[in-house]
This record gives C-alpha cells, sequence and structure tokens, in this order.
C-alpha cells in the first residue's frame, strides 16, 4: 500500500537558519510526491510537487524538496527559515490507482525570532 | 478564481441537531473531497466524488454521515444526528485530476 511517513512532530528553527522538514514514502512504480502547508485556522495550501525530472523541485515561498530515490525520501528545504513559515507542513502521495492523496501525519514547524 | 467556497465557516450546534456543510469547488475541477480534521486524529478523508459520483466513501464514520454532489459546483457533508465527538474542522477540497488539491477555508463545527 501506498505510504507517506513524516517521522518529526515538530521541528524548531532560528530565523535565518535553514530548515528540513523530513518525508518518507513507500509507493509502488513511479512516485508522485507532493508537499502543503497549513497556517493556523486555514485549509491545506499547495507547495510543490515532484512527477518526474529534475530531483530538487523548487516551489512556493522559497521552499524547494529533494527527491531521493535510493533513501526513498522528499524532504523539504529552506535556506533561510522566516517566523511567518512556521505553520503546519504535510508531505503527501497518490493512493494507487485512485484521485486519493495519501497524507502523512504533519509536521509542525516553529521558527523562533 | 474565488478558490474553493466553503459555509458556514463556524457551527455551533446542540447534540441530537442536523447539521449540513456545504462547500462550491473551484469551477472545472471534476474531483471534489472532504476531510475531517481534528488533533487526536489528524486529517481523514471522509469521502469523494469524481464528476459528481461518490468514488469511495470507505472514510465515512457512520450512518450518521451522508454527503451529495447533485451538480458540479455544489456539494453537502450531512450529519444526523450530531454528536459532540462529531466536533471538527470539515474542510473541502477540490482537484482538477492531477491530484493537486485545493483546499476550502474549512468548516469549525461545535457540537455542545
Amino acid at each position: 500500500a501506498q505510504s507517506v511517513a513524516q517521522p518529526e512532530d515538530q521541528v524548531n528553527v532560528a530565523e535565518g537558519n535553514p530548515l528540513t522538514v523530513k518525508c518518507t514514502y513507500s509507493v509502488s512504480g513511479n512516485p508522485y510526491l507532493f508537499w502543503y502547508v497549513q497556517y493556523p485556522n486555514r485549509g491545506l495550501q499547495f507547495l510543490l510537487k515532484y512527477i518526474t525530472g529534475d530531483n530538487l523541485v523548487k516551489g512556493s515561498y522559497g521552499f524547494e524538496a529533494e527527491f531521493n530515490k535510493s533513501q526513498t525520501s522528499f524532504h523539504l528545504k529552506k535556506p533561510s527559515a522566516l517566523v511567518s513559515d512556521s505553520a503546519l507542513y504535510f508531505c503527501a502521495a497518490p493512493s494507487y490507482n485512485t484521485d486519493k492523496l495519501i497524507f502523512g501525519t504533519g509536521t509542525r514547524l516553529q521558527v523562533f525570532p | 478564481d474565488a478558490g474553493v467556497i466553503q459555509s458556514p465557516r463556524h457551527e455551533v450546534t446542540e447534540m441530537g441537531q442536523e447539521v449540513t456543510l456545504r462547500c462550491k469547488p473551484i469551477s472545472g475541477h471534476n474531483s471534489l473531497f472532504w476531510y475531517r480534521q481534528t488533533m487526536m486524529r489528524g486529517l481523514e478523508l471522509l469521502i469523494y466524488f469524481n464528476n459528481n459520483v461518490p468514488i469511495d466513501d470507505s472514510g465515512m464514520p457512520e450512518d450518521r454521515f451522508s454527503a451529495k454532489m447533485p451538480n458540479a459546483s455544489f456539494s453537502t457533508l450531512k450529519i444526523q444526528p450530531s454528536e459532540p465527538r462529531d466536533s471538527a474542522v470539515y474542510f473541502c477540497a477540490s482537484s482538477p485530476s492531477t491530484y493537486e488539491q485545493y483546499f476550502g477555508p474549512g468548516t469549525r463545527l461545535t457540537v455542545t
């Protein structure tokens, strides 16, 4: 069965420092992978996706993600964190042969001034 | 485009009452999803439609929950009768069939 895992419930980082939010996947076939962000009292927003091609995917708000097939990972990164990046981040992958997305449990990112 | 529209944004009701949540998807999107989010259970998919047809309702908790999509621009999620454990934020999302889902702002339901 398709699945994604986010091993960290929370990540804390100081403003200006690089950040990484981890995601590993277990999917059959070529993986499609997504990152979403949820700000307080808002719905989830699409950040970026990997379909095929370059292993480094660039997305909204300066975020990027690195697809690593050998480690089955798709970690979200940003070179310099902002306090406004503080939010809940979800990794996701399509369920096999359906339109559904399987979401990870979410990682809360806290950026301190 | 206004994005996915949900109403009401907040609903407070008493146990046993009927609750109806509404969703207007983005025009041209042919898939619609209903999710529930709580601290305890996280984000759960309740049901999804493709071209107005329910495809997978395996996440619907029990018979008290029902969802309809009478046309491409409107869907409802109904809870009858409501119970305190139904308190959650309910999200509607739509997709143009590229797996990218666009979420509405959610309806915060409180059942007392």
